[in-house]
């Protein structure tokens, strides 16, 4: 059974710039999760989605959205990146709802120069 | 905001010893987990405990849960130098249903051979 995948592994650019970051979830699991992890901060959990729509937001600017397709897969935008938005971005996957284990992807390294 | 808190921050023992973390976390939940982080990747998920149960054991790893008190413990038998890595415990926001994990920032947790 394939893991959570995420792409790009590194993604570089520049302030102002947007980014994109995908992630497709395991076989089944109709939730997806991004948390984004900086240096010293911890996992923030930033957007939840299930059955394509967005569920809960964590405490992050508009500029940071996304989507869920449905196949279920899903896409991190973040607009006008400034240079604090370098971070690891995580996305999860899991069966829906109720706390149940998440299934992290490796993550996708984001640096904003 | 964060939910959980870990304790110590970072912790450092020998091959064979125990490594014992602690988590406290502020509402009430429906389950508590354990995930482990190597070096910036994914996280693993490790173990989960549900409200209502007081202990559970997978292999090496004890895990206890205290309601009471909002904290539990995660205890490592016999460390070895692969248990080298940042270990998280996470619980699920009520208002999001139980349905969003959060997760404290992690104890960092070196095995020296």
């Amino acid at each position: 059974e394939a893991g959570v995948t995420q792409s790009p592994t590194h993604l570089i650019k520049t302030r102002g710039q947007q980014a994109t970051l995908r992630c497709s979830p395991i076989s089944g699991h109709t939730s997806v999760y991004w948390y984004q992890q900086a240096l010293g901060l911890g996992l923030q959990f930033l957007l939840w989605y299930d059955e394509g729509e967005e569920r809960n937001r964590g405490n992050f600017p508009p500029r940071f959205s996304g989507r869920q397709f449905p196949n279920y897969s899903s896409e991190l935008n973040v607009n006008a990146l400034e240079l604090e938005d370098s971070a690891l971005y995580l996305c999860a996957s899991s069966r829906r709802g109720l706390g149940t284990e998440a299934f992290f992807g490796q993550g996708t390294r984001l640096t904003v120069v | 905001s964060q939910q959980g808190e870990e304790d110590p921050q970072a912790l450092s023992i020998q091959e064979g010893e125990n490594a014992t973390m602690n988590c406290s976390y502020k509402t009430s939940i429906n389950n508590l987990q354990w995930y482990r982080q190597n070096s910036g990747r994914g996280l693993v998920h490790l173990i989960l405990i549900r409200s209502n149960e007081r202990e559970k054991h997978s292999g090496r790893l004890r895990v206890t849960l205290d309601t009471s008190k909002k904290s539990s413990s995660l205890l490592i038998t016999a460390s070895r130098a692969a248990d080298t890595a940042s270990y998280f415990c996470a619980t699920a926001l009520p208002n999001s249903g139980y349905s969003t994990l959060t997760f404290g920032k992690g104890t960092m947790l070196l095995v020296s051979p």
